[in-house]
């Protein structure tokens, strides 16, 4: 059975730094494309960042520069490291499996983040 | 990036039939058949309902179906029930390696 389980959010101040992670069961995470997508408390869902089987990374815009996804193969965990944090990352984060590397088949539970003073 | 455009809410009786739209570009929904869509109750992840613009993973309602056309798809559900209702979004790859979401819409049973 297919699983992810994400932890790591909490509390945290403005310019504060942050690693969620995400454990996957039932599939090999380096073999797969994997993403993290987050939900701002009563809004919509938004893209975050992308790791590739290969290794390749993408970040959305409003990230870039700040967060880095990354993975580790020997835990078969998922990273996200988040840097200099804002209000505006205040969000349930998800782990998601991106099948063929085009759609979100397998969610975690998301775990929350919230950026404030 | 901008969000996919879709309507903010839609409502039903049960039984009925309804249609969401969702439309981006040409460097989104139009310019692949890689739209997705996702169902999402209060609290809960969301759940892939339609992938590659029409398919139903297993164990979703042939009640639920997905078309596109141009730079617009649309997520019908027939025989709309109760607990059809929740929020729904559409998503789609884009021409920049990234995934964009829509703007989600909620679906209310009458």
């Amino acid at each position: 059975e297919v699983q992810l389980v994400e932890s790591g959010g909490g509390l945290i101040q403005p310019g504060g730094s942050l690693r969620l992670s995400c454990a996957a069961s039932g599939f090999t995470v380096s073999s797969n494309y994997m993403s993290w997508v987050r939900q701002a408390p009563g809004k919509g869902l938004e893209w975050v960042s992308v790791i590739y089987s290969g290794g390749s990374t993408y970040y959305a815009d409003s990230v870039k520069g700040r967060f880095t996804i990354s993975r580790d193969n020997s835990k078969n965990t998922l990273y996200l490291q988040m840097n200099s944090l804002r209000a505006e990352d205040t969000a349930v984060y998800y782990c998601a499996r991106v099948f063929e590397g085009v759609y979100f088949d397998y969610w975690g539970q998301g775990t929350l983040v919230t950026v404030s003073s | 990036q901008s969000a996919l455009t879709q309507p903010a809410s839609v409502s039903g009786s049960p039984g009925q039939s309804i249609t969401i739209s969702c439309t981006g570009t040409s460097s989104d929904v139009g310019g692949y058949n890689y739209v997705s869509w996702y169902q999402q109750h209060p609290g809960k992840a969301p759940k892939l309902m339609i992938y590659d613009v029409s398919n139903r993973p297993s164990g979703v309602s042939n009640r639920f179906s997905g078309s596109k056309s141009g730079n617009t798809a649309s997520l019908t559900i027939s025989g709309l029930q109760a607990e059809d209702e929740a929020d729904y979004y559409c998503s789609s790859y884009t021409s920049s390696s990234s995934y964009v979401f829509g703007t989600g819409t909620k679906v209310t049973v009458l």
